[in-house]
């Protein structure tokens, strides 16, 4: 089983739209999720981490965990071309205090104008 | 704002040869890590390093591999003797406390030929 799944894409929303992306994991001791954008050959980057059950909103970013249904998403409200990137769902290991990160292999997302 | 910055951007080297990817760490945080990324793959860990030791390696993370904080603000991935299936990006990534997240490089582009 997969440690950290999403789906691949590409996910296609009009500009001005909401894009839901989703994310589930497998390794119930996990305490902490985050989400990281990558453009096409640039690093990931850091959007938002949430690691208590419910909403956590910033900005036109919101973060969901569901942590008995072991599941993540990222809502992203007005969608705009420049938020067009691969989106990756990270879990620090539940049983590491090390900081390892696992990483979904990302939903690409297009914004189209 | 600070950054993670590494270096060089992008290694050629031939297969068999030593390389020494170099980052220099966000200079407030204490947790260290190297990740690879294959083209068209996910973000793998490859170590974690706190208190200048080691804290967690993955299983890629062979007797080939080493890591090394020379000093203060330089944190270094060497490959002894590089492989093709080694052509990856390598991203170094720092944190303050693993739980808010790390913080990437804009990654090391290694291509073993």
């Amino acid at each position: 089983q997969k440690e950290v799944e999403q789906n691949s894409g590409p996910l296609s929303v009009p500009e001005g739209a909401i894009a839901s992306l989703n994310c589930t994991y497998s390794d119930r001791g996990s305490q902490s999720f985050f989400w990281y954008r990558q453009y096409s050959g640039k690093s990931p980057e850091l959007i938002m981490f949430i690691y208590s059950n419910g909403d956590k909103e910033d900005g036109r970013f919101t973060a969901q965990l569901n942590k008995a249904s072991q599941y993540v998403s990222l809502l992203i409200r007005d969608s705009q071309p420049s938020d067009s990137a691969t989106y990756l769902c990270a879990v620090l290991h539940g049983s590491s205090n090390t900081g390892k990160l696992i990483f979904g292999q990302g939903t690409t997302l297009q914004v189209k104008p | 704002e600070p950054e993670v910055t590494q270096t060089p951007s992008h290694q050629v080297t031939q297969m068999g040869q030593e390389v020494i990817l170099r980052c220099v760490p966000i200079s407030n945080h204490l947790y260290f890590y190297w990740y690879r990324q294959i083209l068209g793959q996910k973000v793998e860990f490859l170590v974690s390093f706190y208190n200048n030791e080691i804290s967690e390696k993955s299983e890629i993370f062979d007797d080939q591999f080493s890591v090394e904080r020379p000093d203060g603000s330089n944190f270094t991935l060497k490959i002894r003797s590089t492989k093709l299936e080694d052509s990856a990006m390598y991203f170094c990534a720092s944190s303050v406390n693993p739980a808010l997240g790390a913080f990437f490089g804009q990654g090391t582009r290694l291509t073993v030929v």
